[in-house]
């Protein structure tokens, strides 16, 4: 089992270019976010899916467009790329009726 | 606004004594409470969580407190051992995950 997977780990992009994160799991679960980490922030929710083909905003979803095409992918896209957006990404992934969130490892944007 | 809050960002403890982290939050919907460990480089990982329904969960060296009346979270580490070097997340659930800034707790041999 390989958890959940991030590609790619770290990217740098000038300002008003576009470029998509991909996030995939193997443990065939439902629910699928995708959350940016700030210094002095922690962890803000910008988007997720409760399951294939649905999508949610969370607490920061300006600048960014999500897809769940397949259960196991959830992707997150920059349309056009900010300094603001800067940031490291994580998505994560759970189980119905578990409030446990499984992590990937990260990736780090930096936009200039 | 910053529903979950840890107002401490960081924490140095002697290895064998007790690491105590602490976590504030404004929501009282929140219905189940998390705390997560990172490591540099790496994705959050779950530790430990609590029912808004009980006041304490034990798990091994881990213990979680809630006190709902003052919408405080404690998470208390005993015997703290250098591996537990990290960043320590509180979060809490509602109908999504809200975390807290983060504490960065230092084990010192």
């Amino acid at each position: 089992n390989a958890g959940v997977t991030q590609t790619p780990k770290f990217r740098v992009l000038k300002t008003g270019q576009s470029m998509t994160l991909l996030c995939a799991q193997d443990m065939n679960h439902e629910y699928m976010y995708w959350y940016r980490q700030d210094p002095g922030m922690g962890l803000r929710l910008i988007h997720y899916s409760v399951g294939e083909g649905t999508t949610a905003k969370g607490e920061v979803p300006d600048g960014y467009n999500v897809s769940r095409l397949k259960k196991q992918n959830f992707l997150l896209g920059l349309e056009s790329a900010a300094p603001s957006q800067t940031s490291v990404y994580f998505c994560a992934s759970r189980k119905t009726g578990m409030y446990e969130q499984y992590f990937g490892p990260g990736t780090r944007l930096t936009v200039t | 606004d910053q529903q979950v809050k840890q107002n401490s960002p960081s924490l140095s403890v002697q290895e064998g004594r007790i690491s105590i982290l602490n976590c504030d939050y404004t929501n009282s919907m929140f219905d189940y409470f998390l705390w997560y460990k990172k490591y540099p480089a790496e994705g959050p990982t779950f530790l430990i969580s609590i029912s808004s329904i009980k006041d304490k969960n034990e798990d091994g060296r881990f213990t979680v407190f809630l006190n709902k009346s003052a919408k405080h979270l404690s998470l208390h580490i005993v015997p703290s051992q250098p591996g537990d070097s990290a960043v320590y997340f509180c979060a809490a659930h509602n109908n999504d995950m809200r975390f807290g800034a983060g504490t960065r707790l230092t084990v010192k041999p």
